[in-house]
C-alpha cells in the first residue's frame, strides 16, 4: 500500500516552460488535493476534485490547471511557468465521510522556477 | 475569510516537559479542527480531529482541547522526547458535502532537547 504518490519530487523549470506534477493514490479515495507550502505561508490549496471528472478552485489556483480523468489520479499542470510558483506541491486525498476527515498527503514535489 | 494563527515560530522545551501549542482562528468556527504534523522534507502527518461539540480529545500523549467561545484550540504533547521534535500544524475543517477543505496555519516548530 503506497498511500499517496507523487512524480517527480525535484523539478528545476526555466521561466515560460510548462510541465505536469502527478499524484497518484491507491486508497480508493473519492477527494484530492493540490497545495503549495511556502516558507511563512503555510500550505495553501490550489485546486480539489471531489471526484473523478470533478475539479474546483482553492484558494491560489491562478497559473494551474487540474485534471481528474481516472479516480487514483489527480494531476498538476503549470502551462508557463513562473518564479512565484517556486514551493514544495503536496498532494493529499481523504475518503467520503470519513469518520475524522484526515487528509492522507503525499511526500511532496519541490519544483524550481528560475 | 478565515485567519489561523499559531502561537510562535518556534517552542523549545526539555525532555519530560509538557509542550502546549496553541492555534486560534478569527471569524465563524469551524465544525472540526485538526492537527498534523510535520518532519523536514515530508509531507503532513494526521494527528487529531476534535469536532466543536467537543472540549477535548486525547490520543496517547497527546491532548486537544477546542474552546469555540475563545476561537482557540489548545495542543499539548505530555512527557515529550527528542522524538517529538517537528513542525505542528493547525487546520480548520471547513467541511462541506463530506469532504474537508482545510485552512493551514503556519506552524509552530517543536524542539525538544534532552
Amino acid at each position: 500500500n503506497a498511500g499517496v504518490t507523487q512524480t517527480p519530487k525535484f523539478r528545476v523549470l526555466k521561466t515560460g516552460q510548462s510541465m505536469t506534477l502527478l499524484c497518484a493514490q491507491d486508497m480508493n479515495h473519492e477527494y484530492m488535493y493540490w497545495y503549495r507550502q511556502d516558507p511563512g505561508m503555510g500550505l495553501r490549496l490550489i485546486h480539489y476534485s471531489v471526484g473523478e471528472g470533478t475539479t474546483a478552485k482553492g484558494e491560489v489556483p491562478d497559473g494551474y490547471n487540474v485534471s481528474r480523468l481516472k479516480k487514483q489520479n489527480f494531476l498538476l499542470g503549470l502551462e508557463s511557468a513562473a518564479p512565484s510558483q517556486t514551493s514544495v506541491y503536496f498532494c493529499a486525498s481523504s475518503y467520503y465521510r470519513a469518520n475524522t476527515g484526515e487528509l492522507f498527503f503525499g511526500e511532496g514535489s519541490r519544483l524550481t522556477v528560475l | 475569510s478565515q485567519k489561523i494563527e499559531q502561537n510562535s515560530e518556534a517552542l523549545n522545551i526539555q525532555e519530560g516537559k509538557t509542550a502546549t501549542l496553541t492555534c486560534n482562528y478569527t471569524n465563524y468556527s469551524p465544525a472540526y479542527l485538526q492537527w498534523y504534523r510535520q518532519d523536514p522534507g515530508r509531507g503532513p502527518v494526521f494527528l487529531l480531529l476534535i469536532r466543536e461539540n467537543e472540549k477535548e480529545k486525547r490520543k496517547e500523549r497527546l491532548k486537544v482541547t477546542f474552546d469555540t467561545t475563545l476561537k482557540q484550540s489548545l495542543f499539548h504533547i505530555t512527557a515529550s522526547q527528542p522524538a517529538d521534535s517537528a513542525t505542528y500544524l493547525c487546520a480548520l475543517d471547513m467541511r462541506s458535502w463530506g469532504y474537508s477543505t482545510l485552512t493551514f496555519g503556519k506552524g509552530t516548530m517543536l524542539l525538544v532537547s534532552p
